[in-house]
């Protein structure tokens, strides 16, 4: 079974300094990831997404991830963090290979926080 | 506005009443989805349909939720004899053929069991 484990709850920085947002993978075969951010009171919003093609993903809003296949990793980051990118963060796996199925399967979520 | 829209963006009702709720996708989008979120996790699955055929549904959806697309555009998702555990925010989302893993969120009913 696909699953996705977000390793921090809440993660706190200070606006311009680098942003690091860790998720770790479990999938029985090669998976496709996402990441979505959800604003309050908005939607979620995609970020970025790997399918198989390129490691390093890079998203909106200057976000990009890396997928490691031999540490089973995902991490979503930021060169530097701004006050607007505070929000949840939910590290995502494809249900089922090639999407067939659809389900998507959230991680619990990382509670971004910027300060000033 | 072109995005995935619902309706209501809220509802209040009381333990043992039905809700209904509404999600429009993204025009030409053949895959609808419906997913469950509640206070502090992540979205969880409950079904889905490719035009108007539901093709999977999680354990999650109960008898007392049934969710329609009759005619492969707007789709319904219903909850008899609502309780307590059914407050929650309610997200749809859609896909299209070409990215059907890409799938494009609502903004969400809120919905409160009293």
């Amino acid at each position: 079974a696909q699953s996705v484990t977000q390793l921090d709850s809440h993660v706190s920085v200070s606006e311009g300094t680098p942003v690091l947002l860790r998720c770790n993978y479990s999938s029985s075969y090669s998976p496709s990831l996402f990441w979505y951010v959800q604003h309050p009171n908005k939607g979620l919003q995609l970020l970025l997404k790997y399918t198989s093609a390129a490691t390093l993903v890079k998203g909106i809003n200057g976000f990009e991830a890396e997928f490691k296949k031999s540490e089973t990793s995902f991490h979503l980051t930021k060169p530097s963090a701004h006050m607007s990118d505070a929000a949840e963060y939910f590290c995502v796996v494809s249900g089922n290979y090639g999407g067939s199925q659809g389900n998507l399967i959230f991680g619990k979520g990382t509670k971004l926080s910027v300060k000033p | 506005d072109t995005g995935v829209s619902q309706d209501p963006r809220h509802k209040i009702t009381k333990r043992g009443q039905n809700v209904t709720f509404r999600c429009d996708p993204i025009s030409e989008h053949n895959r609808l989805y419906w997913y469950r979120q509640t206070l502090g996790q992540g979205p969880e699955f409950l079904t889905y349909f490719q035009n108007e055929a539901q093709l999977e549904k999680s354990r999650l959806l109960s008898d007392r939720f049934s969710a329609e697309r009759p005619k492969g555009s707007f789709s319904t998702l219903e909850i008899q004899r609502t309780e307590q555990g059914d407050s929650a925010m309610y997200l749809c989302a859609s896909s299209s053929r070409a990215t059907i893993e890409t799938q494009y969120f609502g903004p969400g009913t809120r919905l409160l069991v009293l």
